[in-house]
């Protein structure tokens, strides 16, 4: 079974950093397509980052970011400890959320696996 | 960008009745190579993390009751619950995930018993 966990997320000063965890079971990261998606508070789904492995079966790995996080954020992975980061940087107050690891068995923008979510919030 | 808009925002509904929630994308979301529509709908109970539900708009997840069931194509899509149960109670969120990012969602659709 599939299982992604969220850690990291707390109170953070807008301008401040915060870097979120995701630790993975039942898959490999070395050979995963795996992201973030974050919700604000009472507000709807907004996907932020994913990243991918090289495979032999699928394209080259890369990593991808929305337009709002660009440049601000980074996706990294620790493959002996089978966990997926998100380095936040220059953060805003519109960056508040919950940060959601997800993940898709069949490398598409199609997430059949979430974890529970951790929660962000960028105030003074 | 795609920009998926749910219709309507909040629906409630009787317990045993149906209950319809629609979504339209700005662009197609059919991939012709293929003839699938890349179209997901996702529950999501309150205070959980969404659940995929239905993906390729209208094929269901294991486990998915088959009360939960998806259709349209091309642009417009709907998901529809036959008979509305208590467990029912969610916000169902619409996402597209046509070939590369940024793939997009719904505001979602909170159904509520009436």
């Amino acid at each position: 079974e599939v299982q992604l966990v969220e850690s990291g997320g707390g109170l953070a000063q807008p301008g401040g950093s915060l870097r979120l965890s995701c630790a993975a079971s039942g898959i490999t990261l070395s050979k995963s397509f795996i992201g973030w998606v974050r919700q604000a508070p009472g507000k709807g789904l907004e996907w932020v980052s994913v990243f991918y492995s090289d495979d032999a079966l699928h394209n080259a790995g890369g990593t991808y970011y929305a337009d709002p996080v660009r440049g601000r954020f980074t996706v990294s992975r620790d493959i002996s400890k089978n966990t997926l980061f998100l380095q936040m940087n220059s953060l805003r107050v519109e960056d508040t959320a919950v940060y959601y690891c997800v993940c898709s068995a069949s490398w598409t923008g199609l997430f059949d696996i979430w974890g529970q979510g951790t929660m962000v919030t960028v105030s003074s | 960008d795609i920009v998926m808009t749910q219709s309507p925002d909040s629906l409630a509904v009787s317990l045993g009745e149906r209950a319809t929630i629609n979504c339209k994308s700005s662009q197609s979301v059919l991939y012709s190579s293929n003839n699938k529509n890349y179209l997901a709908w996702y529950q999501q109970r309150p205070g959980q993390p969404p659940k995929l539900l239905i993906s390729w708009a209208s094929t269901r997840e294991s486990g998915v009751p088959d009360r939960f069931s998806g259709g349209g194509s091309g642009t417009d899509f709907t998901l529809t619950i036959s008979s509305l149960q208590a467990e029912d109670v969610a916000v169902y969120h619409c996402q597209q995930y046509y070939t590369t990012p940024p793939w997009t969602f719904g505001q979602g659709t909170k159904v509520e018993i009436k």
